[in-house]
């Protein structure tokens, strides 16, 4: 079964530290990955895209990673800022599949304390 | 504004009564895709149209659900007879068909059903 699995659930740092959010997929065959973030109520805005070539990605202080071989991909986040809290979700997209095809996780709750 | 918008914000309504949800996408956007979003999870996938085909609906789509995009531009979502089950954030999203790995998300409609 397609699946992304996110850790932690949820995350407090406080401001100005590192973090490093997870994703797991059991998504085949895999096409891309990507990570939004999603303000209380909000909607989701792209991070990154990351397809199977890739291993890096950056945007500011967002880094992404993607280990294709063990399917898991990471999110760090350098020198947090109070507006990074925000629920981060990894989005992962079959190779020739549909539109239902895109399997969302279930997203980390990021919370940076002052 | 630019972006994705969604209209109403928020909907308040009681069970049994039919409501309706408007988007509006990126004006060269042809893809729309409509999403429901439960507190804690990841987006589900409903439906998507291209111009104003609906080339895909999700099983989560029940016969109470019905989307359109009569014109290829702005979509409406309607439920009849919502249910308690049915309260979720309703987001929409578009995209460029040949680039539908981008896809920009308005801010959502909340649905409560009391």
């Amino acid at each position: 079964k397609n699946q992304v699995e996110q850790s932690p659930q949820s995350l407090i740092i406080l401001e100005g530290k590192n973090c490093t959010l997870q994703c797991n997929y059991t998504v085949s065959p895999f096409s891309n990955l990507r990570w939004y973030k999603q303000d209380t109520g909000r909607g989701p805005v792209s991070l990154t895209i990351m397809t199977f070539s890739e291993n890096t990605r950056s945007n500011g202080r967002y880094t992404a990673t993607l280990d294709a071989d063990t399917k898991q991909s990471s999110l760090h986040i350098t020198a947090s800022q109070l507006s990074d809290s925000a629920s981060y979700i990894c989005v992962v997209s079959a190779k020739g599949g549909s539109q239902g095809n895109l399997i969302f996780g279930k997203g980390t709750k990021l919370s940076v304390k002052p | 504004d630019t972006g994705v918008s969604q209209n109403p914000r928020h909907k308040i309504t009681k069970r049994g009564q039919n409501v309706t949800f408007r988007c509006d996408p990126i004006s060269e956007h042809n893809r729309l895709y409509w999403y429901r979003q439960t507190l804690g999870q990841g987006p589900e996938f409903l439906t998507y149209f291209q111009n104003e085909a609906q080339l895909e609906k999700s099983r989560l789509l029940s016969d109470r659900f019905s989307a359109e995009r009569p014109k290829g531009s702005f979509s409406t979502l309607e439920i009849q007879r919502t249910e308690q089950g049915d309260s979720a954030m309703y987001l929409c999203a578009s995209s460029l068909w040949q680039d539908e790995n981008i896809q920009y998300f308005g801010a959502g409609t909340r649905l409560s059903v009391l």
